[in-house]
């Protein structure tokens, strides 16, 4: 079965700083890689998306998440956070007929 | 297009009462999923359906929980006898086919007093 780690529950990062939340994944097979974005009461809405193309994917609002075999990682990045991102955000993988998520980052951003 | 749409987008209840949600998936859409969010677990797989197979049930945490979908469209997420740890919010999603990624509804935030 997948599992998806994510540390630090809370970042807090500047406006105009370096937006970096972390994921590792565990499988035996190729997997299917995502993140997500739920900003308050509302559902989760698809960021980006790695289905073993290329290993550098570029997904909404400047978002982009590079997978690395070697450290069974899909880390996301922005280079410049706005205050609009403040949201929470999951990374998930899919195997065994479901997504299987991390527990989360709630990004607040510090004007 | 239109996405996934929940209803309804809140409900009180008593405990001992049973619940019913629905899910509209995307049009077109081959697979649905119910996933369960809650504080203390996170985000949890609940039920699975494709197309006119049998649904994967795995998720379900105990048999007061049920789920149908009708037609290969609409499904009904049905909750009996419901319990204090029942309140979460309940999210649905669908998924086209030779797709791997899911988009989902708003949810439906329960809460059992």
């Amino acid at each position: 079965a997948q599992s998806v780690t994510q540390l630090g529950s809370h970042v807090s990062v500047s406006e105009g700083a370096l937006v970096l939340l972390r994921c590792n994944y565990s499988s035996s097979v190729p997997p299917y890689l995502f993140w997500y974005v739920q900003y308050p009461n509302q559902g989760l809405q698809l960021l980006l998306k790695y289905t073993s193309a290329a290993t550098l994917v570029k997904g909404i609002n400047g978002f982009e998440a590079e997978f690395k075999k070697s450290e069974t990682s899909f880390h996301l990045t922005k280079p410049s956070a706005h205050m609009s991102d403040a949201a929470e955000y999951f990374c998930a993988a899919y195997g065994n007929n479901r997504l299987a998520f991390g527990k989360g980052n709630q990004v607040v951003v510090i004007p | 297009g239109a996405g996934v749409s929940q209803s309804p987008s809140n409900k009180v209840t008593e405990k001992g009462k049973d619940v019913e949600l629905r899910c509209d998936p995307i049009s077109g859409h081959t697979a649905l999923y119910w996933y369960r969010q809650s504080l203390g677990q996170g985000l949890e797989f609940l039920i699975y359906f494709q197309g006119n197979s049998a649904p994967d049930k795995s998720g379900l945490p105990s048999d007061r929980f049920s789920a149908e979908r009708t037609g290969g469209s609409v499904s009904t997420l049905t909750i009996q006898r419901t319990q204090q740890e029942d309140s979460a919010v309940y999210l649905c999603a669908s998924r086209p086919a030779g797709a791997y990624e899911q988009y989902f509804g708003p949810g439906t935030r329960l809460t059992v007093t």
